[in-house]
This record gives C-alpha cells, sequence and structure tokens, in this order.
C-alpha cells in the first residue's frame, strides 16, 4: 500500500534555529499538507498545498513557517527560528482528489520536533 | 466552520468487552467523517470515513462507525475489545466544497483491563 513518507523520525534544534522537516507524498497525490500535534493536545491544522501554492493555512500558520516543493517528489516545512512552543509531532498528509474531497487522504508517521 | 467534540477523553474497559467511542460534530451539511488511531509514538492510522451512503460504515480491525444525521453524531463501535486496541483514537470531520482541510476531536485514550 502507497505511503507518506517523513524525514527524520525525531529531530532535536536549539532555540532559535532554522529546521527543515520533510515529507515524500504518494506519487500520484495531488494535494500535500501539513498538520501538528503538541504532546497531548489535538491535531491541528497547519496549511494545505495544491499546484504549487498555498491553498489554505491556519493562524497557526504565521511567517515563520512555509512549505516548498522543490522537486517533483518532496514537500517541506520549514520553521525558520524555532521557539519552545513549536515542539510537537509534525504529520504531513496527501489525498489524490480534487479540493473539496478526500480520497485517498493519507498521513505520514510524523517526526517529533524537539526544541531546546 | 466546522468543529469536532470527543467527550470522553479517557475510556478503560475490560477485554473482551463492547466499545463505544462517542464523536459530535458541527457543520453546516454533510460532511466527510472519519475515524483515525495514534499508538503511543506513531503516527495516524485511518479506521474507517464515511463519504456518502450507507450511514453504518465498517473499518479496519474489527470497528464500525454509524452516522446519525439527526444527533451529529459518528460514534466508534467494536463489539469485542482485544488488548492490542489501547490507543488515542480522533474523530475528524472535513468540509465538503471548501477545501481539504480535516479538524480534529481532542482525542479519546483507551486502556484496556485483562
Amino acid at each position: 500500500e502507497p505511503e507518506v513518507t517523513q524525514t527524520p523520525s525525531h529531530q532535536v534544534t536549539q532555540m532559535g534555529q532554522e529546521v527543515i522537516l520533510r515529507c515524500v507524498p504518494i506519487s500520484n497525490h495531488l494535494y500535500f499538507y501539513w498538520y501538528r500535534q503538541i504532546l497531548g493536545q489535538k491535531v491541528e491544522f497547519l496549511v494545505s498545498f495544491y499546484n504549487n501554492e498555498i491553498s489554505e493555512k491556519s493562524e497557526i500558520f504565521d511567517d515563520q513557517f512555509s512549505v516548498e516543493r522543490p522537486d517533483g517528489s518532496n514537500f517541506t516545512l520549514k520553521i525558520r527560528s524555532t521557539k519552545l512552543e513549536d515542539s510537537a509531532m509534525y504529520f504531513c498528509a496527501s489525498s489524490e482528489a480534487l479540493r473539496g474531497d478526500y480520497y485517498g487522504y493519507t498521513f505520514g508517521s510524523g517526526t517529533r520536533l524537539t526544541v531546546v | 466552520a466546522q468543529s469536532v467534540t470527543q467527550p470522553d477523553i479517557h475510556i478503560t474497559v475490560s477485554e473482551g468487552a463492547s466499545l463505544e467511542l462517542r464523536c459530535n460534530y458541527s457543520y453546516g451539511a454533510t460532511p466527510y467523517l472519519f475515524w483515525y488511531v495514534q499508538s503511543p509514538g506513531q503516527g495516524l492510522q485511518l479506521l474507517l470515513k464515511y463519504f456518502s451512503g450507507d450511514t453504518l460504515v465498517q473499518g479496519i480491525k474489527g470497528f464500525e462507525a454509524e452516522f446519525k444525521r439527526s444527533q451529529s453524531s459518528f460514534n466508534l463501535r467494536k463489539p469485542s475489545v482485544h488488548w492490542s486496541d489501547a490507543a488515542e483514537y480522533f474523530c475528524a470531520v472535513g468540509a465538503r466544497n471548501a477545501g481539504n482541510m480535516l479538524t480534529f476531536g481532542g482525542g479519546t485514550r483507551l486502556m484496556v483491563k485483562p
């Protein structure tokens, strides 16, 4: 079964440093997403990406965050200057269908980011 | 905007007992509905989803859920719980015709007694 692959599985970074989380979505999928889950809290939507641009973003996704699809396979989330409160599990997801549909919506196994 | 409430933060059941996890949603039309399971330190695994049609949905690992429009609910059930079902369960709702964002509930942590 096709998978969404995230690397690394764990990352520790110092406050103020830039971090890039990487994801390889399922190859025929069109929509890409990032979610995060702070320890003990609910999973929260960050951003969706379609046709090489952001289609939606939440209030959490401020200027410190950016996303990119640098080539045909990778989808990255960059945090420019990490803060302690950015510590969370970050999930990448992708879906195959067009806007307003959820077929094939698949999550990766997550990257646990710890900011110290 | 849509929202999801999972009223039970923790539930403990005995192995072999039946299980029902509650989920209530708020959305102006018929939503897409999902249940995910998360084992400790792991990712989100899809158990089942409702898009349309039959309101009783079968999923993996013996789980099922029933969409009840009148109650705005999508409760997850399993007739006989196994120790390996201990995990956190998340209900999620997706809006139709408004992008592909999922909104999650706060989760229910299931513990299984031997």
